[in-house]
């Protein structure tokens, strides 16, 4: 199987949580994180998590870390239109490669 | 302002044609990556530059090549497309010293 799986689609309405999940399978990386891509656009970093942490928050977004199941979800609170988009999942070792998912569609309905 | 920018945005090619992707970074960062990202699939990293150290991935197709003239600038030259490399190719800068990558909007190139 892939080394990072996500489900390819979500969808939430205006206002609710939204929960993105990954599961991933190389338990020596250093660093986990989320990139969000809108249409048309690269990819923009939304938040990473050290291996060594369980839980990060940042305003909107909770990021949790299993690391026994090798398990990572992204929380959106209060989600908006604007957080439309595609979501990966990727973890890393140093810099030399990242290693992406295969994203989670997230449409929020108004 | 942009601060990895990618041109062409968009490319079609015809099948065997050589064609050239460039990318250019006002960061002064010292990792420059290019990715292939083909259609719902998750990007896939091609190689990296650690200043003028190349790193090719071992799966990487031998027709993909790259030149780093300089800090700046990264291109990706593919010496003879064929239909299957039809996707959106990415570059990306790092600092080398986290692991953030900042992402160019893509060159989204198809070969015909």
């Amino acid at each position: 199987g892939e080394d990072v799986e996500q489900s390819l689609f979500l969808s939430v309405r205006e206002g609710d949580s939204s929960v993105i999940n990954c599961t991933y399978t190389d338990s020596s990386s250093t660093y986990l994180y989320w990139y969000k891509q809108e249409p048309g656009a690269g990819l923009q970093l939304l938040t990473y998590i050290f291996s060594n942490m369980d839980m990060k928050q940042d305003q909107r977004l909770t990021v949790l870390l299993n690391k026994k199941d090798k398990h990572l979800s992204l929380r959106i609170a209060d989600t908006q239109t604007g957080d439309s988009a595609i979501y990966f999942c990727a973890h890393g070792e140093g810099y030399q490669k990242v290693t992406f998912g295969t994203g989670t569609k997230l449409q929020v309905i108004p | 302002d942009a601060m990895v920018i990618q041109n062409p945005r968009y490319q079609v090619t015809q099948f065997g044609k050589p064609v050239t992707l460039s990318c250019s970074q006002t960061l002064n960062h010292n990792v420059m990556y290019w990715y292939q990202q083909k259609s719902s699939q998750a990007p896939k990293l091609l190689f990296h530059y650690y200043d003028k150290d190349f790193n090719n991935e071992a799966d990487t197709p031998d027709n993909f090549q790259s030149r780093r003239p300089n800090t700046s600038f990264c291109f990706l030259d593919i010496r003879s497309p064929g239909l299957g490399d039809t996707a959106m190719y990415l570059c990306a800068t790092g600092t080398g010293q986290n692991t953030e990558a900042f992402f160019g909007q893509g060159t989204r190139l198809t070969v015909v």
